[in-house]
């Protein structure tokens, strides 16, 4: 199974700023998606990390608040920008490992705006 | 479109004592169906999937569930809960939107175990 870390693990961000999530993979994964869990709900996708192109974002979410970059198969990014504290979430990076039909989460990003 | 429906957001349970979580599920093409388990201050781990085949699919941690094609249902079972089942579950939906694969997840139902 596919071994994934994001950094940070946790940030508690003030008002305004923006904050880079990053999302490392142990092996290289053809299929990469950004979530946000906000506080006791489930999972939103956000847009899928497509590598070498534009990402694709979902019905709610636009690339100027949620920019996404993938430069290779193993690793993307996932700024938050103009925080407000609607954004504090748990924003968590998944792949889909074809071989396994899976699909495996990191450990998430724990947000918190003030 | 597709959505998932857990049909339970809270459900409590004493320890040793069997459990089902429900789950149904609104498509009209094949779906690949999975159930994943969130523990507490942790991140998703998958119990199990079904993509094809036998109907009753078995997991990690003695977990199992039932694909019923006919009820759109995926409920998940356990015959006797311990303490450490304690966390949230959700069950998830995977299928083709408009060329793209999607997973798409119900709402969560938060199992808690009391001794």
């Amino acid at each position: 199974s596919a071994v994934i870390s994001q950094k940070p693990s946790r940030d508690i961000c003030q008002r305004g700023t923006s904050l880079t999530i990053q999302c490392q993979v142990d092996s290289q994964v053809t299929m990469m998606f950004w979530y946000r869990q906000q506080p006791g709900q489930s999972l939103t996708l956000i847009a899928t990390a497509n590598q070498g192109s534009e990402a694709t974002y979902e019905s709610g979410f636009v690339i100027d608040k949620f920019p996404i970059s993938r430069p290779n198969l193993t690793f993307s990014t996932l700024t938050v920008s103009n925080m407000s504290p609607e954004d504090s979430s748990i924003y968590l990076c998944s792949v889909l490992q074809s071989s396994y039909n899976e699909q495996f989460f990191g450990p998430g990003t724990r947000l918190t705006v003030l | 479109a597709q959505s998932v429906t857990q049909l339970d957001s809270q459900v409590p349970v004493f320890e040793e004592a069997p459990v089902e979580l429900r789950c149904n599920y609104s498509s009209s093409v094949s779906v690949y169906l999975f159930w994943y388990v969130q523990y507490p201050n942790q991140g998703l781990q998958l119990l199990l999937k079904y993509l094809s085949g036998s109907t009753l699919v078995k997991g990690i941690n003695g977990f199992e569930a039932e694909f019923n094609k006919s009820q759109t249902s995926f409920h998940l079972r356990k015959p006797s809960v311990h303490i450490s089942d304690t966390a949230e579950y959700f069950c998830a939906v995977r299928e083709m939107i408009q060329g793209a694969q999607k997973l798409v997840f119900g709402q969560g139902t938060r199992l808690t175990i009391n001794p």
